[in-house]
């Protein structure tokens, strides 16, 4: 069992139309958890990190985590052709920080 | 500077020939990642800096692996006698914090291609 799980996509939704990933992981110690979009041949850039049980909102991205489920996703209200991309889940735990394999995103006009 | 800067951008190797890339973290940034990501893959630990210090090697996949930082800012990942397995884009990442992460900020990559 991968220690950080995404499932690989891809996932397509239509423009304006609200996009779901999720990611599971294994280490219940972990400490905090971070979303990084990709675009082709571009490197990670970190787009959300959440610690707490709950919700985080930023403009149109929002994290949940729940940490007994071991359990965080990502949502994006209102996708825009432009999100279109591989979103990587980390999961952090004493200088250790472990990545998903991706979700590839597609957004359709 | 700015960013994360690291070179070079792309680089081919022959089989068996030894590399060397290179990161430039943002000024004052404490603590140093490599990471190395496959083509469809998320990136892989590789090794950890802290300042001068390397903390943490274990995700080095061979002893053909090897990273310095020697004065607390620019790294340097050498990779000798490269085998095709290594083939891969190299991520650098710094963070301003020691300890708890906030978040990594990540260079452009080194797609390093072995032929």
């Amino acid at each position: 069992q991968k220690e950080v799980e995404q499932n690989s996509g891809p996932l397509s939704v239509p423009e304006g139309a609200i996009a779901s990933l999720n990611c599971t992981y294994s280490d219940r110690g972990s400490q905090s958890f971070f979303w990084y979009r990709q675009y082709s041949g571009k490197s990670p850039e970190l787009i959300m990190f959440i610690y707490s049980n709950g919700d985080k909102e930023d403009g149109r991205f929002t994290a949940q985590l729940n940490k007994a489920s071991q359990y965080v996703s990502l949502l994006i209200r209102d996708s825009q052709p432009s999100d279109s991309a591989t979103y990587l889940c980390a999961v952090y735990n004493n200088n250790d920080m472990r990545f998903g394999a991706g979700t590839r995103l597609t957004v359709k006009p | 500077g700015a960013g994360v800067s690291q070179s070079p951008r792309y680089k081919v190797a022959k089989r068996g020939q030894d590399v060397a890339l290179r990161c430039d973290p943002i000024s004052g940034h404490v603590s140093l990642f490599w990471y190395q990501q496959a083509l469809g893959q998320g990136p892989e630990f590789l090794t950890y800096f802290q300042n001068e210090a390397q903390l943490d090697k274990s995700g080095l996949p061979s002893d053909r692996f090897f990273a310095e930082r020697p004065e607390g800012s620019v790294s340097t990942l050498k990779i000798q006698r490269t085998q095709q397995e290594d083939s891969a884009v190299y991520l650098c990442a710094s963070s301003l914090y020691e300890g708890l992460s906030y978040g990594y900020t990540f260079g452009s990559g080194t797609r390093l291609t072995v032929v």
